[in-house]
């Protein structure tokens, strides 16, 4: 089946610590990307991938990595710079037709992340 | 620029009554929209999606939504509501002549169902 996968599904980090957060796509989308969800806020995007080892930030990039060196894969590093972590991430594909941009976007599960 | 807004956090609807879900955006562009829905701790699933055809659109699970370019809405609406509706649903834009592939969401709109 094609998708995107996240992993893990539920992530647990102490004050202090890095964690990275998986997403795997097989449906061979150029552009990928991850989304923070807080309650009420909607989704805020963190970090963009149109081609491999090509990223851009996004609105709330302060605190956080990405890394973009196969088309299938862009993992997300939470550093302990980001100051309040917790919270559902997501990760998302989208491809190019006809040269442009704007189709529809397809996501993981998410990722809950928790500080404890 | 891009931006969303949904005009409501919370509609609330018997099960059986149609459901309106109101969404207005801006954009520089001719912009692509979508409507997407989330079940708790779920992903976002594409109910359905504007790119400059019919400025009626239908979707699944028999919602539809109605591309205004003079209102710039796009409203999102269901003829009969099912217990089975009740999520989140966000209103989506794009640029697609921008050069970019970012999406712009709304904040959300929280369906309730009750029986």
């Amino acid at each position: 089946d094609g998708g995107i996968t996240q992993s893990p599904k539920y992530l647990f980090r102490k004050e202090g610590q890095n964690v990275t957060l998986s997403c795997e796509q097989n449906l061979n989308h150029d552009a990928m990307y991850w989304y923070r969800q807080d309650p009420g806020q909607g989704l805020r995007l963190i970090y963009y991938s149109q081609i491999v080892n090509d990223f851009q930030k996004g609105d709330i990039a302060e605190g956080y990595s990405v890394s973009r060196e196969k088309k299938e894969s862009f993992p997300l590093t939470v550093t302990s710079a980001q100051k309040n972590p917790t919270a559902f991430y997501l990760c998302a594909s989208s491809m190019r037709q006809g040269g442009r941009w704007g189709t529809e976007a397809f996501f993981g599960q998410g990722t809950r992340l928790t500080v404890v | 620029a891009q931006s969303v807004t949904q005009l409501d956090s919370h509609v609330s609807v018997s099960e059986g009554t149609p459901v309106l879900l109101r969404c207005n955006y801006s954009s520089s562009y001719s912009p692509s929209l979508f409507w997407y829905v989330q079940h708790p701790n779920k992903g976002l699933q594409l109910l359905l999606k504007y790119t400059s055809a019919a400025t009626l659109v239908k979707g699944i699970n028999g919602f539809e939504a109605e591309f205004k370019k003079s209102e710039t809405s796009f409203h999102l609406t269901k003829p009969s509501a099912h217990m089975s509706d009740a999520a989140e649903y966000f209103c989506v834009v794009s640029d697609p002549d921008s050069g970019y592939s970012t999406l712009t969401f709304g904040k959300g709109t929280m369906l309730l169902v009750s029986p």
